[in-house]
C-alpha cells in the first residue's frame, strides 16, 4: 500500500501561471482534504470531498478549485496563481467509519510563487 | 479568527524531560481532540486522541490531559527522547463532522 501520494513534489510558478496538485489514494477511502502549511499558521483546510463527485469549501478556498472524479483521486488546481499561495500543501483521506476520523496525509508539494 | 489556540510555538527539553504542549478552545460543539505528529520533510500522522467524556488518555509514553470545564487540552510526552524532536499539532473536530480544525503547531526539539 502506497497510502496517499501526491505529485509533483516540488513546483516553481510565475505569478498568474496555473497547475494542477494531484493525490491519490489506495486506501479506498471516502474522504478527502486539501489543506495549505504555512509557519506559524498551523494546518489550514482548503477544500475537501465526502464522496466521489462531491466537493466542498473549507477554510481558506480563495483561489482554488477542486475535483473528485474518482474516488481515489483529489485534484487541487490553481488557476492564476499568486505569491500569497507561496506554500506546503497537503492531502489527506480518511474513512467514513473510522472511529478516530484518522486522516492519512502525504508527503506534501512545496510550492514556490514567484 | 484560531479556533483552535496551541501554545508554546516552540519548546526545547533535555533527554528524559516531560514537555507539555498546551491547547484551548472555544466552540462548545467540538467532540474529538486529535493530536497529530509531523517530522521534517514529512506529513503530519495521527498520535494520540481524545473525546471529552474522558478527562486523560495513555499511550506509551503520550498523555493526553483534558479539561473540559476550562475548554483545555494538553500533550505530555514523558521521559522525551531524542527521536521526538517533531512539531505536534493539536486539533479539533465539531459533532457529525470531519473536518478538522487545527492549532498552529510546536516545535519540540529535544536535547540528548
Amino acid at each position: 500500500n502506497a497510502g496517499v501520494t501526491q505529485t509533483p513534489k516540488f513546483r516553481v510558478l510565475k505569478t498568474g501561471q496555473s497547475m494542477t496538485l494531484l493525490c491519490a489514494q489506495d486506501m479506498n477511502h471516502e474522504y478527502m482534504y486539501w489543506y495549505r502549511q504555512d509557519p506559524g499558521m498551523g494546518l489550514r483546510l482548503i477544500h475537501y470531498s465526502v464522496g466521489e463527485g462531491t466537493t466542498a469549501k473549507g477554510e481558506v478556498p480563495d483561489g482554488y478549485n477542486v475535483s473528485r472524479l474518482k474516488k481515489q483521486n483529489f485534484l487541487l488546481g490553481l488557476e492564476s496563481a499568486a505569491p500569497s499561495q507561496t506554500s506546503v500543501y497537503f492531502c489527506a483521506s480518511s474513512a467514513r467509519d473510522s472511529q478516530y476520523n484518522e486522516q492519512f496525509f502525504g508527503p506534501g508539494t512545496r510550492l514556490t510563487v514567484l | 479568527q484560531q479556533q483552535v489556540k496551541q501554545s508554546p510555538q516552540s519548546l526545547i527539553v533535555q533527554k528524559g524531560g516531560i514537555p507539555i504542549i498546551n491547547c484551548a478552545y472555544e466552540n462548545t460543539a467540538f467532540d474529538y481532540f486529535p493530536w497529530y505528529q509531523q517530522f521534517p520533510g514529512k506529513g503530519p500522522a495521527l498520535l494520540i486522541a481524545i473525546r471529552p467524556d474522558v478527562s486523560e488518555k495513555k499511550e506509551g509514553r503520550f498523555t493526553i490531559s483534558f479539561n473540559k470545564s476550562a475548554k483545555q487540552f494538553s500533550l505530555h510526552i514523558m521521559d522525551s527522547q531524542p527521536g521526538d524532536s517533531a512539531t505536534y499539532f493539536c486539533a479539533a473536530r465539531k459533532t457529525g463532522a470531519n473536518n478538522l480544525f487545527f492549532g498552529t503547531g510546536t516545535r519540540l526539539t529535544v536535547i540528548p
